[in-house]
Order: C-alpha cells, then sequence, then structure tokens
C-alpha cells in the first residue's frame, strides 16, 4: 500500500538556521510528491510539489527533490525565519486520493 | 490558485445534536471532494471521498450513518455529524479536485466542538 513517513517532531530552530524535515514514502507505481504547510488554527496550504523523479519543487525559499532510488522528499531551506513557524505534511498521490504523513512541527525562535 | 471556502469556521453544540458543514469550491468545478478529519498534533485521516451525483465512499471504520455527505452540484458538498457526541469533536478539512493541473485544493477547516 502507500505510505509516508516523515521525522518526528518537533523541530525547534534558531532564525537563520539551516531546515531538513526528511521524508520517505512506500508507493506502488509513480505517485505525485507534495509539501503542505498548516498554520495555527489554519487549514493546508501546498507548498511545493513534484510529479516526476528527479524533479525539484521551490517555494518560498523550501526545495525538495523527488529521489526514486531513495523513496525520499527531503524538505529543506537554508534560512528559516520565524514566520516558517508550523506544521509541515508529506503526501503523496497516487491518483486523485491523498496520502499524509504524520506532520512535522517546526518551530523557529528569534 | 484556486479557493475552496468552509462554512462554518467553527461550531460549538451540544451532545445529541446535529452540525452541517459546507465546502464549496469558489472558482472551479470539482467532481470530487474529500472530508478529513484531523486530531490536535495529528495528521489528516481521509474519512470519504463525495462525487458529484453518487453515494459518498467511506473510509474503513468511518461510520457513513453518523458522517453524511452529500455532494450535490459541483461546487458544494456537505458534511453532516449526526447526534454528535463530544468523541466527534475535531477539525475537520474537506478539499476539493481540480483535474486540471490534478491538484487537491484544501479549505480552511472547521473546528467542531461538542459539549
Amino acid at each position: 500500500g502507500n505510505s509516508v513517513t516523515q521525522m518526528e517532531g518537533p523541530v525547534t530552530l534558531s532564525e537563520e538556521a539551516f531546515l531538513t524535515i526528511n521524508c520517505t514514502y512506500t508507493a506502488t507505481g509513480y505517485p505525485s510528491l507534495f509539501w503542505y504547510v498548516q498554520y495555527p488554527g489554519e487549514g493546508l496550504q501546498l507548498l511545493l510539489k513534484a510529479t516526476k523523479a528527479d524533479d525539484k519543487g521551490s517555494n518560498k525559499g523550501f526545495e525538495a527533490t523527488y529521489r526514486k532510488e531513495t523513496t525520499s522528499f527531503h524538505l529543506e531551506k537554508g534560512s528559516v525565519q520565524v514566520s516558517d513557524s508550523a506544521v509541515y505534511f508529506c503526501a503523496l498521490t497516487p491518483g486523485q486520493n491523498f496520502v499524509f504523513g504524520p506532520g512535522t512541527r517546526l518551530s523557529v525562535l528569534p | 490558485g484556486a479557493v475552496v471556502s468552509q462554512h462554518p469556521s467553527w461550531v460549538i453544540c451540544k451532545s445529541g445534536t446535529s452540525v452541517k458543514i459546507e465546502c464549496r469550491s469558489l472558482d472551479f468545478q470539482a467532481t470530487t471532494m474529500f472530508w478529513y478529519r484531523q486530531f490536535p498534533k495529528q495528521s489528516l485521516m481521509l474519512m470519504a471521498t463525495s462525487n458529484e451525483g453518487s453515494k459518498a465512499t467511506y473510509e474503513q471504520g468511518v461510520e457513513k450513518d453518523k458522517f453524511l455527505i452529500n455532494h450535490a452540484s459541483l461546487t458544494l458538498s456537505t458534511l453532516t455529524v449526526t447526534s454528535a457526541h463530544p468523541e466527534d469533536s475535531s477539525f475537520y478539512i474537506c478539499s476539493a479536485y481540480f483535474s486540471g493541473n490534478n491538484e487537491q485544493f484544501f479549505g480552511p477547516g472547521t473546528r467542531l466542538t461538542v459539549l
């Protein structure tokens, strides 16, 4: 079946630190991969996506590369800001249905 | 990007009453919408897939008689929590599938508190 595993949080960083949130997946076929962000009290917002192997998704300084050989889609940002504090969800979709990871809570301290 | 709205954004009700939550795609037609449930500090759990003009498909363990889903038009799906109890208190999020770019757009969520 399809599943997504993320590194457990919470992750606490100082402002301007480098961020990596690991995500690995198990899937049949060739799914599309996504990172969603959820700010406190809000719904999910698409952060970035990649639809095929070796694609790199990027947005707002975040990026992730679809690695088929390691079944990974790690999220990175070179310099985090306090405003990046949120919960980040890795997800995949083989079609229309989404499978979400458990989420990783990020707190960025000034 | 496409916009999905939910109404209400939060609701408090007494145990035993029913609550209806609306999910609308504002600028596109969605033949398929999804309903998720999110417990505090946890991930989203897919409850059901709602297809316009047909019965919803429920995930294993979700009571279809308790969580009634109606997808009467291409822009509106409703979730009714019947005879709500405190354990139904949760954050309910809908999403609408846009076939144009194979993407789902999420609503802002509805926080339900059952007293």
